[in-house]
């Protein structure tokens, strides 16, 4: 079965803290794709990357960059946190070769708090 | 630019019910579309898939049907469970790339 694990559940910060949300999957997946949920928005795409050490920005990425530097990792990080990032952030990862039609498997999710 | 409208929730019924939850779509092109589904505490999850007009996804007693006419994929099941309770989520992919487009998701609760 294919794993994506998130590194935490649950998340409080400051506002103006770093944060770092990380996400690994075991199955040698090239796609990779970080999520925010909130309530009545289902799920908005901040950025996904379908190789190492390369991104491309989704539909709300402004406050938040990634990094991927191992192909089984891919890393969301919150440079200024802000109130209005509190939010159910999930990541995703799907096999490249099948293109579009792919299964996208999710991790848990991290609720982020930010205070 | 192309979008899924779902069905606002929540959506209450008593166990052994009939299922319906309403998903449009406006796209270019052929899209794929899929239900996923999330169970309380729990990520996401494929529920089903299609990948072309006219082809019927399903699992788990649930099934819908690509209506490139009516740019629908419905989502039913004859007689829903307890266990069904969950928010679902309509989507379609976006061209060539590997993106999903989301709707805003349909709280599902069944009643004993």
């Amino acid at each position: 079965d294919v794993k994506v694990t998130q590194s935490s559940r649950y998340l409080v910060k400051r506002t103006g803290e770093k944060v770092f949300l990380e996400c690994v999957q075991d199955m040698d997946h090239e796609n990779m794709f970080w999520y925010r949920q909130d309530p009545g928005l289902g799920l908005r795409l901040i950025y996904f990357s379908y190789d190492v050490k390369m991104k491309e920005k989704g539909d709300i990425p402004e406050g938040y960059s990634v990094s991927r530097e191992k192909k089984e990792r891919f890393s969301l990080i919150l440079e200024s946190a802000s109130t209005n990032q509190t939010s159910m952030y999930l990541c995703a990862s799907s096999p490249q070769y099948r293109g579009p039609k792919e299964t996208q498997y999710f991790g848990p999710g991290t609720r982020l708090l930010v205070l | 630019g192309d979008s899924v409208t779902q069905m606002e929730g929540p959506v209450t019924l008593s166990e052994e019910a009939f299922l319906t939850i309403n998903c449009t779509y406006t796209a270019t092109g052929y899209p794929s579309l899929f239900w996923y589904v999330q169970y309380p505490g729990e990520g996401l999850q494929l529920l089903l898939k299609a990948t072309k007009a006219d082809d019927k996804g399903s699992n788990k007693g649930f099934e819908a049907t690509y209506r490139k006419e009516t740019t629908s994929f419905h989502l039913e099941k004859g007689s829903v469970q307890v266990s069904d309770s969950a928010v679902y989520f309509c989507a379609l992919s976006r061209g060539s790339n590997y993106q999903l487009i989301w709707g805003a998701g349909t709280k599902l609760i069944i009643k004993p």
